[in-house]
């Protein structure tokens, strides 16, 4: 079965401090993964979006690593600021026309960042 | 504006109404979606269209629920006999045609928040 797991569910830490959130998949085939923030109220807005022969991305404080291997995948925050918090969805494409029009979601990772 | 535009953002209706929501994705892009979100989880998939044909429904698609795209552009999704239940977020994604097909991004839209009271 096509699924994407997501670690931890929830995580608070402190502004300024880096963090690494974990995303799991079993999709097959596989054609990408994409990293996406959500605000609380608010539509998923794309970080990074990643091939298999791509191991990572980085977009400003967010980087991003692929392992197509053990299919795994990690979104590293640096000094985090406190618009940082907010949930973290991991999504993974399998081949166009495939199953669930081609986007499986993980739950996400909800990050709080505090003063 | 020319991201992906969802109307109402809001909506509140009683037990039983029936509620129409509608999707504008971006220019061009082919391919839209229709997720579920409830509060905490991530988006569930409920359908998918290539133009204007409906080619994939989740089994969460109950016989309530019917979503259409008929010209291929804008879509609307309507829930019938709404029980308290289907009170979510109901977001739409559009992409582009797969050309680059390792690259086709999905573009949200803000979303339409279903209350049932």
């Amino acid at each position: 079965k096509n699924q994407v797991e997501q670690s931890p569910q929830s995580l608070i830490i402190l502004e300024g401090k880096n963090c690494t959130l974990q995303c799991n998949y079993t999709v097959s085939p596989f054609s990408n993964l994409r990293w996406y923030k959500q605000d609380t109220g608010r539509g998923p807005v794309s970080l990074t979006i990643m091939t298999f022969s791509e191991n990572t991305k980085s977009n400003g404080r967010y980087t991003a690593t692929l392992d197509a291997d053990t299919k795994q995948s990690s979104l590293h925050i640096t000094a985090s600021q406190l618009s940082d918090s907010a949930s973290y969805i991991c999504v993974v494409s399998g081949s166009p026309g495939g199953s669930q029009g081609n986007l499986i979601f993980g739950k996400g990772t909800k990050l709080s960042v505090k003063p | 504006d020319t991201g992906v535009s969802q109307d109402p953002r809001h909506k509140i209706t009683k037990r039983g109404q029936n509620v129409t929501f509608r999707c504008d994705p971006i220019s061009e892009h082919n391919r839209l979606y229709w997720y579920r979100q409830t509060l905490g989880q991530g988006p569930e998939f409920l359908t998918y269209f290539q133009n204007e044909a409906q080619l994939e429904k989740s089994r969460l698609l109950s016989d309530r629920f019917s979503a259409e795209r008929p010209k291929g552009s804008f879509s609307t999704l309507e829930i019938q006999r709404t029980e308290q239940g289907d009170s979510a977020m109901y977001l739409c994604a559009s992409s582009p045609p797969g050309v680059e097909r390792f690259k086709t991004e999905a573009f949200f839209g803000q979303g339409t928040r279903l209350t049932v009271v």
